[in-house]
């Protein structure tokens, strides 16, 4: 099956910098790649998501990138605020099978 | 009202004692899931449910089972529960078609001592 990796596992950036999260996969006939993002206490909410067909997506301060050929995707934040403090899980799906990575725990610092 | 109810949003019990987590959804999704969330391993997927009539195992089953009692309704069962099966467990229901977005409830932390 799928194998997704998420790295790093906790990132700490000051507020106004960016931050990327990189993700790999293992299954090439892949074709979703989700970005979920978890607050404290809730369940995780999809932030943006990317089909194999296209190899950036953009919405205001997230932005996603997939390379099909390396089988790695990204996500970058910019302008970083308080509020996007939480954890990411990236995930990469074929068919009904959805694989998710362990998650990177972002801090930004006022 | 939430779209994704999770019932009990806690629980404690003991070794070799029979558990259910409720979940209920208002979104009209045929899709249903439900998931396991341990620190370090993000979410692994234990069941899922196309229709009342359709269940399947996911990457972790063993040890739980599932019923459908409606199209708005999947609960999870823990027969005989075990330490290891201490989690965060998430239900969440999707749109038809294979890929789209999934909406979680708000998680169900069961301790098992």
């Amino acid at each position: 099956g799928e194998n997704v990796e998420q790295h790093p596992s906790t990132l700490s950036v000051q507020e106004g910098d960016s931050a990327v999260i990189k993700c790999t996969y293992s299954d090439s006939a892949s074709n979703y790649f989700p970005w979920y993002k978890q607050e404290l206490g809730k369940g995780p909410q999809l932030i943006i998501d990317i089909r194999s067909n296209v190899g950036e997506k953009k919405d205001q301060r997230i932005a996603v990138t997939l390379n099909k050929t390396a089988k790695h995707f990204s996500l970058h934040i910019t302008e970083t605020q308080p509020e996007d403090s939480a954890v990411y899980f990236c995930a990469a799906s074929r068919d009904n099978d959805m694989r998710f990575g362990a998650g990177t725990r972002l801090t930004v610092k006022p | 009202d939430a779209d994704v109810t999770q019932t009990p949003r806690n629980r404690i019990t003991k070794t070799g004692k029979r558990i259910m987590l409720e979940c209920s959804q208002t979104k009209g999704h045929d899709r249903m899931y439900w998931y396991r969330q341990d620190p370090g391993l993000g979410l692994r997927l234990i069941y899922y449910s196309f229709d009342v009539k359709d269940i399947n195992k996911g990457e972790i089953s063993d040890g739980y089972s599932v019923s459908r009692q409606a199209q708005a309704k999947f609960s999870l069962s823990l027969e005989s529960a075990i330490p290891n099966q201490t989690a965060l467990y998430f239900c969440a229901t999707r749109g038809t078609g294979a890929t789209g977005e999934l909406f979680f409830g708000e998680g169900s932390r069961l301790t098992v001592l």
